[in-house]
């Protein structure tokens, strides 16, 4: 049992560029979400999904995008990576949105 | 929409000494409360939650926290602290479980010698 995971680990881009990271969990969660979290912010929710096909906007969703075309896979897309996306982003997944999340090593990214 | 408010950003602790850390949330309509753990280049992992029943939870690694509804509070609490409970920790909070999980700012634990 992996549990949820991540990739990558880390990861640099420019300014404009566009990327997926990736978020896989095989504990048959329904729902799953994306994080970013930055220093005395604390985690700030950007996506989630209830389940397959459904996905709903977090508290700071502009400039990313996510599908849920399976239970097990959750990508968030930067669409034009900007420095101010710069962050640790991390993946969660739940049994229903409001439960314990469990939650994948995080992607560092760098926006230069 | 349910709130969390961690009252310390950084608690500096001498190892073997008790520790409380705070955190008030805004409601208390069936809510669900939660404290997590993130040691440092790591991902977060659930310390201990309530849900219902005793206001007095325990969790791992010598770790308690009591629901207290009057006080809109659920404090972390730990007797004895040791080095490797140095981390940062983060309350969070769900209203009726059904509701996204919201998070408190974190408050980072610094364990001294």
């Amino acid at each position: 049992n992996a549990g949820v995971t991540q990739t990558p680990k880390f990861q640099v881009l420019k300014t404009g560029q566009s990327m997926t990271l990736q978020c896989a969990q095989d504990m048959n969660h329904e729902y799953m979400s994306w994080y970013r979290q930055d220093p005395g912010m604390g985690l700030r929710l950007i996506h989630y999904s209830v389940g397959a096909g459904i996905t709903d906007q977090g508290e700071v969703p502009n400039g990313y995008n996510v599908s849920r075309s399976t239970t097990e896979d959750f990508p968030l897309r930067l669409l034009s990576a900007a420095p101010s996306q710069t962050s640790v982003y991390f993946c969660a997944s739940s049994y229903f949105s409001g439960g314990t999340q469990y939650f994948g090593p995080g992607t560092r990214l760098l926006v230069l | 929409a349910q709130s969390v408010t961690q009252l310390d950003s950084q608690v500096p602790v001498f190892e073997e000494a008790p520790v409380e850390l705070r955190c008030n949330y805004s409601s208390s309509v069936s809510v669900y409360l939660f404290w997590y753990v993130q040691y440092p280049n790591q991902g977060l992992q659930l310390l201990l939650k309530y849900l219902s029943g005793s206001t007095l939870v325990k969790g791992i690694n010598g770790f308690e926290a009591e629901f207290n509804k009057s006080q809109t509070s659920f404090h972390l609490r730990k007797p004895s602290v040791h080095i490797s409970d140095t981390a940062e920790y983060f309350c969070a909070a769900s209203q009726g479980g059904s509701e996204k999980l919201v998070f408190g700012k974190g408050t980072k634990l610094t364990v001294n010698p």
